[in-house]
């Protein structure tokens, strides 16, 4: 079965950097696009990005243009999301999550179990 | 702007019907979406995709009370039979090449 399986919480100060990862098993994973999406407190869904399959492309949300960087790691089948100048707003749970879509795209279908991302000074 | 909206809140009693909608913005109603549920506390889970024509197709392990539908720009999510376990959030997703977007979602409350 499909699992994705993200790194634990992280506490970081203001102005700091986070990367978390996301390892997946029970699919071919160089075959499918990866996500993030996050989730403020009490907030809704909000997309950040996609990387393909292969890695060499990722495309980010525009509001995240500039500090955000996906990548991925086909050896080891994991994901990497890493956000730098974080502030307090960017507190919130990231997930990611699969697409569907092969070869043109798709919806989410898996989801990983979210990891929670705190800035504070 | 690709952008799809969603009422804030709804509620149904225990075991009957309730049907939530999903609206796409003009000039986008060919559109495909997905539903997903998010129950308290927990993370997002995948429901189906709904085509435009009304077809879709359904998530693993997604029970058969939960089906979906189309006309027009809107995209529907019918749970019928409810139960406790359906009050959660549910959310409309939709896609073009290089972007995806989610709507507001939906707070479902089962009286």
């Amino acid at each position: 079965q499909v699992q994705l399986v993200q790194s634990g919480a992280e506490v970081k100060k203001p102005g700091a950097s986070v990367k978390v990862s996301c390892k997946a098993s029970g699919y071919t994973f160089a075959s499918y696009s990866m996500h993030w999406v996050r989730q403020a407190p009490g907030q809704g869904l909000e997309w950040m990005g996609i990387i393909n399959p292969t890695g060499t492309n990722a495309r980010y949300a525009q509001k995240f243009q500039g500090r955000l960087i996906m990548t991925r790691d086909t050896s080891t089948s994991t994901v990497y999301m890493e956000l730098s100048s974080l502030r307090s707003e960017d507190t919130a749970v990231y997930y990611c999550a699969k697409d569907a879509g092969v070869p043109a795209p798709g919806p989410i279908d898996y989801w990983g179990q979210g990891t929670l991302v705190t800035v504070s000074s | 702007q690709l952008v799809l909206t969603q009422s804030p809140s709804a509620s149904a009693s225990l075991g009957a019907s309730v049907k939530l909608t999903c609206t796409l913005s003009s000039g986008h109603s060919s559109y495909p979406i997905a539903w997903h549920q998010q129950q308290p506390e927990k993370g997002p889970r995948y429901l189906m995709k709904i085509n435009s024509d009304g077809s879709h197709s359904k998530g693993d392990g997604i029970p058969d009370r939960f089906s979906g539908a189309s006309s027009g720009a809107e995209r529907y999510l019918t749970i019928s039979s409810l139960q406790s376990e359906d009050e959660a959030d549910y959310y409309c997703q939709t896609w073009d090449t290089g972007i995806r977007v989610f709507g507001g979602g939906t707070k479902l409350t089962v009286l």
